[in-house]
């Protein structure tokens, strides 16, 4: 079965530095998200991006963040000045687009902000 | 705005005994609604899913839902809890034709006690 896959597993940076999260969603997938889950806290949303542009974005998701999906398979992330409290576990997700079609989740990116 | 409550943080349940994580989402018309799974280290993977086809959802694992409009619920069960069945529990919801973004409860950490 088609899967999203998230690279690294694991990120460690400084304090100020940039980051990009990579994922390669679904390939006849239309919709991606990138979510976030501070240590055994809630999912919450960041982001949608759907052909080519951001569609609904939250609060979390200000000037530090954006995403870029570079080639049609790469969905990324990018953190621009990384702060400690940015430490957490980043998960994209993708859906198909029709109605009620469910997200699927890769296993996710721990950033851990020194 | 969308909310979606999940009643009880932390379930504990003996090992053959029935699960019932409960889920109540607020909406004036009814949404698509989902069930997550998380196991430690993990991406969230979809159990099951309702769009108002039956009301009552069948899912992997042995997992069922049963949407309730008159009580905006979505409570999930489980007839007999496995060992393995020990997760965290997710529910989310997306209403229709207003936009992309999936709202998620704050999750329930399911305990077997053997």
């Amino acid at each position: 079965e088609p899967e999203v896959t998230q690279t690294p597993s694991h990120q460690v940076t400084q304090m100020g530095q940039e980051v990009i999260l990579r994922c390669v969603p679904i390939s006849n997938h239309l919709y991606f998200y990138w979510y976030r889950q501070i240590l055994g806290q809630k999912v919450e949303f960041l982001v949608s991006f759907y052909n080519n542009e951001i569609s609904e974005k939250s609060e979390i998701f200000d000037d530090q963040f954006s995403v870029e999906r570079p080639d049609g398979s790469n969905f990324t992330l990018k953190i621009r000045s990384t702060k400690l409290e940015d430490s957490a576990m980043y998960f994209c997700a993708s859906r198909p687009g029709q109605g009620g079609s469910p997200l699927h989740f890769g296993n996710g990116t721990r950033l851990t902000v020194t | 705005a969308q909310s979606v409550t999940q009643l009880g943080s932390h379930v504990s349940v003996s090992e053959g005994a029935l699960v019932l994580l409960r889920c109540n989402y607020s909406s004036s018309v009814p949404p698509y609604l989902f069930w997550y799974v998380q196991y430690p280290n993990q991406g969230l993977q979809l159990l099951l899913k309702y769009t108002s086809a039956a009301t009552l959802v069948k899912g992997i694992n042995g997992f069922e839902a049963e949407f309730k409009k008159s009580e905006t619920s979505f409570h999930l069960t489980k007839p007999s809890a496995h060992m393995s069945d020990a997760a965290e529990y997710f529910c989310a919801v997306r209403p229709p034709n207003t936009g992309n973004q999936f709202y998620f409860g704050t999750g329930t950490s399911l305990t077997v006690i053997p």
